[in-house]
C-alpha cells in the first residue's frame, strides 16, 4: 500500500525561528510532491509544489526533495504566529490519485 | 471568482437517509475530486473525475456515488447513510499537474 508518513507533532517553534517539517513516502515512482496548509476548521490550501530533486524557494517557504531517500521537507523561515496550522504533505503516485499524509501540527509561539 | 464552492456547509442525517453533496468550480479545470477527512488520518480519495463525462473510484468508494454533471459541477451522493460516513467532505479541482484547489468542506454527521 502506498503511504505518506508525517510526524503528527505538535512542532513548537518560537516566532522568528525556522520551522522544519518532514515527510517520507513509500512509492519510489512518485513524481509530484505538494505541501498544503490547513488552518483549524478550514480547507487545505496549496502552498508549494516540487517535481525535481533539490530545493524550491517561494518567499519564506522552501521545499526540498530527495527522491533517492524518498523524503520531502518544508522549511518555513522567520516563522510567524499566523503560520500556526497543520501542514499536509501530498504525493502524486501516478495518474489522478494523490496520497496525503495525516499532517504535522505547527505552533509558532509569539 | 469564487474558486470551488460546496453546499451544504453542515448536515446531520439519520442512519439510512440519503443526501447529495454539491460542488462547483469556476476555474475551468478539467479534473475534480471528492475526499473525506477523518481525525488523525490524511485526506482519502473517494471518487474523481479526470474530465467531463468520466468518473473513477478512489481509495474509499464504498457507500458513495458521483455524477459529473458538466465541466463545472461534480456531486457526491450517499444513498443510505451510515455512522461510519460521519466525516468532513472536501471537493477539489485541478488543472496543472494535479495541483489541487479545495472547497470549504461539508461537515456531515450521521446519527
Amino acid at each position: 500500500q502506498k503511504e505518506v508518513e508525517q510526524n503528527s507533532g505538535p512542532l513548537s517553534v518560537p516566532e522568528g525561528a525556522i520551522a522544519s517539517l518532514n515527510c517520507t513516502y513509500s512509492d519510489r515512482g512518485s513524481q509530484s510532491f505538494f505541501w498544503y496548509r490547513q488552518y483549524s476548521g478550514k480547507s487545505p490550501e496549496l502552498i508549494m509544489s516540487i517535481y525535481s530533486n533539490g530545493d524550491k524557494e517561494d518567499g519564506r517557504f522552501t521545499a526540498q526533495l530527495n527522491k533517492a531517500s524518498q523524503y520531502v521537507s518544508l522549511l518555513i523561515r522567520d516563522s510567524q504566529p499566523s503560520d500556526s496550522a497543520t501542514y499536509l504533505c501530498a504525493v502524486n503516485t501516478g495518474g489522478f490519485k494523490t496520497i496525503f499524509g495525516a499532517g504535522t501540527r505547527l505552533f509558532v509561539k509569539a | 471568482n469564487a474558486g470551488v464552492t460546496q453546499t451544504p456547509k453542515f448536515q446531520v442525517l439519520k442512519t439510512g437517509q440519503s443526501m447529495t453533496l454539491q460542488c462547483a468550480q469556476d476555474m475551468n479545470h478539467n479534473s475534480m475530486y471528492w475526499y473525506r477527512q477523518d481525525p488523525g488520518m490524511g485526506l482519502r480519495l473517494i471518487y474523481y473525475s479526470a474530465s467531463e463525462g468520466t468518473t473513477d473510484k478512489g481509495e474509499v468508494p464504498n457507500g458513495y456515488n458521483v455524477s459529473r454533471l458538466n465541466k463545472r459541477e461534480f456531486s457526491l451522493r450517499l444513498e443510505s447513510a451510515a455512522p461510519s460516513q460521519t466525516s468532513v467532505y472536501f471537493c477539489a479541482s485541478s488543472e496543472k499537474v494535479y495541483e489541487q484547489y479545495f472547497g470549504p468542506g461539508t461537515r456531515l454527521t450521521v446519527t
